[in-house]
């Protein structure tokens, strides 16, 4: 089965630019997609098709992906940034979600 | 406003069953695939089964496969999750997420959240 594998933690200063890694064999030929869930609540959809934003997800989140590796980008991240991020494709007939990624904005 | 509610959850012993609902409204229900996505306490997201907008393709997670069954009634604007042999690891809270932007399958993504119904398997 398809595997995603995501750093369980990133630190970023308030201002800063943070990026968050997905790794997978071959992701640049999938379309990846980001969510963030902010502590006792649902997830958000973020990115989607590696990097287009839904309507009313602000500008400073930005996605890539090639090679094995897909990327969230927060820039000029701010307190509310603070979430988990979870990045997905579709692989074979499944959705696979990577393990998450801890943003600590300090 | 567009939205999904899930409701069903509840406490329920080991080998018992459950059937979990998702009412789905402002948009069009029967236009769009669904998802169901669990969260096990203090785990991340885990994906358990996608339907299409029609029925006629739906998916499930290996780790529910043979057990749960998804189904949709574009009438009542639903989607449902029967969940049949209930083990410990099953608990988790559940979501049913649709992808009103295009399909999963085409990099879309699933764009509208509820908030959940907690499934707790315990005796």
């Amino acid at each position: 089965s398809y595997e995603l594998t995501q750093p369980p933690s990133v630190s970023v200063s308030p201002g800063q630019t943070a990026s968050i890694t997905c790794s997978g064999d071959k992701l640049g030929d999938k379309y990846s997609c980001w969510y963030q869930q902010k502590p006792g609540q649902s997830p958000v959809l973020v990115i989607y098709q590696d990097r287009r934003r839904p309507s009313g997800i602000p500008e400073r989140f930005s996605g890539s992906n090639s090679g094995n590796t897909a990327t969230l980008t927060i820039s000029g991240t701010q307190a509310m940034d603070e979430a988990d991020y979870y990045c997905q494709v579709w692989d074979s007939g499944t959705v696979v979600f990577g393990g998450g990624t801890k943003l600590t904005v300090l | 406003e567009v939205q999904v509610v899930e409701s069903g959850g509840g406490l329920v012993q080991p080998g018992g069953s459950l059937r979990l609902s998702c009412a789905a409204s402002g948009f069009i229900f029967s236009s769009f695939s669904m998802n169901w996505v669990r969260q096990a306490p203090g785990m991340g997201l885990e994906w358990i089964s996608f339907i299409s907008s029609s029925s006629s393709t739906i998916y499930y997670a290996d780790s529910v496969k043979g057990r749960f069954t998804t189904s949709r009634d574009s009438a009542q604007n639903s989607l449902y999750l029967q969940m049949n042999s209930l083990r410990a690891e099953d608990t988790a809270i559940y979501y049913c997420a649709p992808s009103t932007l295009g399909t999963v399958f085409t990099g879309y993504g699933m764009d509208v959240w509820g908030q959940g119904t907690t499934v707790t398997v315990s005796s």
